[in-house]
């Protein structure tokens, strides 16, 4: 079965300071792979999303970027965090060839920022 | 642009059956219903989705009524487990995934 990670599960960071957060998925190939935010109290927002090694798609300008050095291997960085940088991210994966097919989330990440 | 329209909250006693509304007024031929859920401090989890058909799976039954434009999502014996935030989706081939406000449901002893 698929299984995905995310790591680390909680972070505090100091404004200006880097970030990269890692997501891994088990059990598939060529998954699509998505990277969302969620603020506190607020629905979730797709920041970016992967059809594939190298290809990256942003859904929203700001101050993070993403890599997939690897086919199951999705990266969220920052070289300087923002106080607006603070929020719950999710990694989630599909099926290639998506179409209709459901996502899935891992446990995410906490941030915060000081 | 929301697609969806769920109630904020409602509660459910645990051990019964708690139905879940969704109004999707706008739904066009092609787009699915799907439902997720939120358990506090964790990553959405996906329950089931469906086109026109009613879908039955190990967690939930999904309901949708002939012209599209409503469904319910049916937990049919709620724990206090299943409390969490549940999201109705409406989607379309290859479209992001929009999540809204989602229902807080509040299972009681």
């Amino acid at each position: 079965s698929q299984t995905i990670h995310q790591w680390p599960a909680t972070l505090v960071q100091p404004v200006g300071s880097p970030l990269s957060l890692e997501c891994t998925v088990e059990g598939t190939s060529n998954p699509n792979l998505y990277w969302y935010r969620q603020a506190a109290g607020r629905g979730l927002q797709l920041l970016f999303y992967s059809v594939g090694i190298g290809q990256i798609s942003s859904e929203v300008p700001q101050n993070l970027s993403a890599s997939r050095p690897q086919d199951r291997q999705f990266i969220l960085s920052s070289k300087k965090l923002l106080l607006s940088d603070s929020g719950f991210y999710l990694c989630a994966w599909s099926p290639s060839l998506e179409g209709l097919q459901p996502q899935h989330f891992g446990d995410g990440t906490r941030l915060s920022i000081l | 642009d929301a697609k969806t329209t769920q109630p904020p909250s409602m509660d459910c006693a645990e051990g019964r059956a708690a139905n879940l509304p969704c109004n999707h007024s706008t739904i066009s031929g092609n787009e699915y219903v799907y439902w997720y859920r939120q358990i506090h401090s964790q990553g959405p989890q996906y329950i089931i989705h469906g086109l026109k058909n009613n879908e039955t799976n190990e967690m939930a039954s999904l309901i949708i009524t002939e012209d599209r434009k409503s469904s319910t999502l049916i937990l049919p014996h709620a724990t206090l487990r299943d409390t969490a935030v549940y999201y109705c989706i409406v989607r379309g081939w290859k479209e992001k995934l929009q999540f809204g406000a989602g229902t807080q449901v509040v299972v009681t002893p």
